[in-house]
């Protein structure tokens, strides 16, 4: 069946270092991906999206990379801030007509002044 | 802020009870999803909406169900509540059910059955 898993349930870093957050996912017919943070009390906040037909996006700060090879994902955040301190889910669209989101159980990132 | 309302934000229900939940939807969006997320966990699909028809569903039973209404906005309604209902109810909205993009989350409402 679907699954999406993170490799790390948590990361600590110093704050201006770099974090990689790593997700792994099943569903080799998975065609859309993003990533999404979760602040304490918050719904889930779109960080970045990439496609099926892609391999890297970059957006502010943030870099995602798809490996379909291996169906790995990993998002990447430059110079990082103790306001990126939040639980980070990668999610999977199953492709065709199935529009859910397939979440994983998130990793907790937290940045040390 | 994604534009997506969700009320009320916390509920406090007794096992068997009903309960109705609300979301309002980004404007422009015409599909919306529910999600639950229990603590610790990721969200959890429950199904979703597109023009007032239900048109995908998690592995929920049928004590969950939704309406969603021509302004696109949208109703979560559990019956019968159990103790291991207890989350964080989240409603997501698109554009469009049809193009690839990105869904927008509310706030939630955090559901205490107890």
């Amino acid at each position: 069946g679907e699954s999406v898993g993170l490799h790390l349930p948590t990361l600590s870093v110093q704050e201006g270092d770099n974090s990689i957050i790593n997700c792994a996912y099943s569903n080799s017919a998975s065609d859309y991906f993003i990533w999404y943070k979760q602040e304490s009390g918050k719904g889930p906040q779109f960080i970045i999206d990439i496609r099926s037909n892609m391999d890297k996006r970059q957006g502010q700060r943030v870099t995602v990379l798809l490996n379909k090879t291996v169906k790995h994902l990993s998002l990447q955040i430059a110079a990082t801030q103790p306001g990126d301190s939040a639980v980070y889910f990668c999610a999977e669209r199953g492709g065709g007509s199935n529009y859910k989101l397939t979440f994983g159980k998130g990793t907790l990132l937290t940045v040390n002044p | 802020e994604t534009g997506v309302t969700q009320s009320p934000t916390h509920l406090i229900k007794t096992r068997g009870q009903q309960v109705t939940l609300r979301c309002s939807s980004q404007s422009g969006h015409n599909t919306v999803s529910w999600y639950q997320q229990a603590l610790g966990q990721g969200p959890q699909f429950i199904f979703q909406y597109y023009r007032e028809e239900e048109n995908g569903r998690g592995n929920f039973p049928p004590r969950f169900s939704g309406l969603q209404f021509p302004n696109y906005s949208s109703e979560l309604n559990v019956n019968a509540l159990e103790l291991d209902d207890s989350a964080l109810y989240l409603c997501a909205s698109r554009l469009d059910r049809a193009m690839n993009t990105e869904a927008f989350f509310g706030q939630g409402t955090r559901l205490t059955v107890v």
